[in-house]
């Protein structure tokens, strides 16, 4: 069945530091998306990053980077550096490609709550 | 260029009340997708629709209904609301003839619905 796991409900970080969020994944589909997405208190979702189950290579966008394991089935998010605005809930999610196409459907794990600290 | 925008932002309703939210998508989009995150959960999907139809459909009963209009913005209607109704609605929007798997969302704020 298709899920996603965060294990960590919260994590501490000092401001500069960088910290590694969890994320494992369960699918059948051999192509399928991964993406983090950050919500502040605002509530809107923010896409973070994206890595696909054929890229070769780890998806690195500014201080953001995925650490992809294909065969442990995690896509843990990288935040080098951290700072004060990076405190929010960060979500992993997925989305398989599914017959007739990629599906609209994206699957979220339960979230991590981030916080920094000066 | 407006992102998604959603209406209203706070609600309260009492049980056995009905509601309806209001997504407008980002522009050049035509395919948008409703979520609900209860309390300390991850969003969970509850339908999409493109040219007016619903397209997929999630786990949830008949009392969640959409429609979507020709201008592509949205509407989610819940009958009959129960406590466990209480949640942030999001809309999320995105163009359908972007098929590839990263393509990703354009989220709104959501609507925060409180049922008494």
């Amino acid at each position: 069945a298709q899920k996603i796991t965060q294990t960590q409900p919260g994590m501490f970080v000092q401001e500069k530091e960088a910290v590694t969020l969890d994320c494992t994944y369960d699918t059948s589909d051999p192509s399928y998306g991964l993406f983090w997405y950050k919500q502040p208190s605002s509530g809107e979702m923010i896409f973070l990053i994206y890595q696909g189950s054929y890229d070769q290579q780890n998806a690195t966008e500014g201080r953001y980077s995925l650490n992809f394991q294909k065969a442990r089935k995690s896509a843990n998010l990288v935040i080098s550096a951290s700072q004060l605005g990076d405190s929010a809930m960060y979500f992993c999610a997925m989305r398989e490609e599914g017959y007739g196409g990629a599906t609209n459907k994206l699957i979220f794990g339960t979230g991590t709550l981030l916080a920094v600290q000066p | 260029d407006a992102g998604v925008t959603q209406s209203p932002t706070h609600l309260i309703k009492t049980r056995g009340q009905q509601v309806t939210l209001r997504c407008s998508p980002k522009s050049g989009h035509d395919t948008v997708s409703w979520y609900q995150q209860a309390l300390g959960q991850g969003p969970q999907f509850i339908f999409q629709y493109y040219e007016e139809e619903e397209r997929q459909r999630g786990n949830f009963p008949d009392r969640f209904s959409g429609h979507q209009f020709p201008n592509y913005s949205s509407e989610l209607n819940v009958n009959a609301l129960l406590l466990g109704d209480s949640a942030l609605y999001l809309c999320a929007s995105r163009a359908w003839g972007t098929p590839e798997l990263g393509v990703g969302y354009t989220f709104g704020s959501g609507t925060r619905l409180t049922v008494v």
